[in-house]
């Protein structure tokens, strides 16, 4: 079985600031990764996926995701946060013949 | 634009109502897929189908049907027998048997009690 663990359930965090975006996964077999957003009263969007390849993954609106096999990883970064930023962000996991399995998800707060 | 069109987008249910939400998509994809969400839950499966006329259970069913008649169309009934339907739902869509393909997602239906 396939798993999804996003530790921060809320992560406030002031305008201009760096954040990171936890999560880790469990499973038996390789693995593809995504980030999606979601704002408030809408459906999820993709931000980024991890397929193959380089490890360091990066989304046109400045977030970035690394892979670490090692850790069984793939956290979420931006180095500078705007208000705009402020949503809620799943991590999703998908591999072997399991359907996807999206993580709790963490609500990022961008405080002014 | 192709995407995922999910209607109403607010619903209100009264006690022993069936409720139907829809949900339609123009992406041409073979699998569609309904996933209720309550804060701090995540999102949770409840039906999903792979092809026309076929849909399996997810990991939350019970208390819901579905049916997949058109590839565009994959609405939700939610039944009298789910005792705490208040929550939102949302549809997806994806390439079937591509596990590397993300799923695309409709703007959601809020379902509340009267």
């Amino acid at each position: 079985a396939q798993s999804v663990t996003q530790l921060d359930s809320q992560v406030p965090v002031f305008e201009e600031a760096p954040v990171e975006l936890r999560c880790n996964y469990s499973s038996s077999v390789s693995v593809y990764l995504f980030w999606y957003v979601q704002y408030p009263n809408q459906g999820l969007q993709l931000l980024l996926k991890y397929l193959s390849g380089s490890t360091l993954v990066e989304s046109i609106n400045g977030f970035e995701a690394e892979f670490n096999k090692s850790q069984t990883s793939f956290h979420l970064r931006k180095p500078s946060v705007h208000i705009s930023d402020t949503a809620e962000y799943f991590c999703a996991v998908s591999g072997g013949y399991q359907k996807v399995t999206f993580g709790t998800g963490t609500k990022l707060q961008v405080i002014p | 634009d192709g995407g995922i069109t999910q209607s109403p987008k607010y619903l209100f249910r009264k006690e022993g109502q069936n409720v139907t939400l829809s949900c339609e998509q123009n992406l041409n994809h073979d699998a569609m897929y309904w996933y209720r969400q309550d804060p701090g839950q995540g999102l949770r499966l409840i039906y999903y189908s792979q092809i026309v006329n076929d849909f399996q259970k997810g990991d939350i069913a019970e208390g819901y049907s579905v049916s997949r008649e058109k590839k565009e169309s994959f609405p939700l009934t939610v039944t009298s027998a789910q005792k705490n339907p208040t929550a939102f739902y949302l549809c997806a869509s994806s390439i079937e048997g591509a596990r590397n393909q993300p799923q695309h997602f409709g703007d959601g239906t809020r379902l509340s009690i009267l």
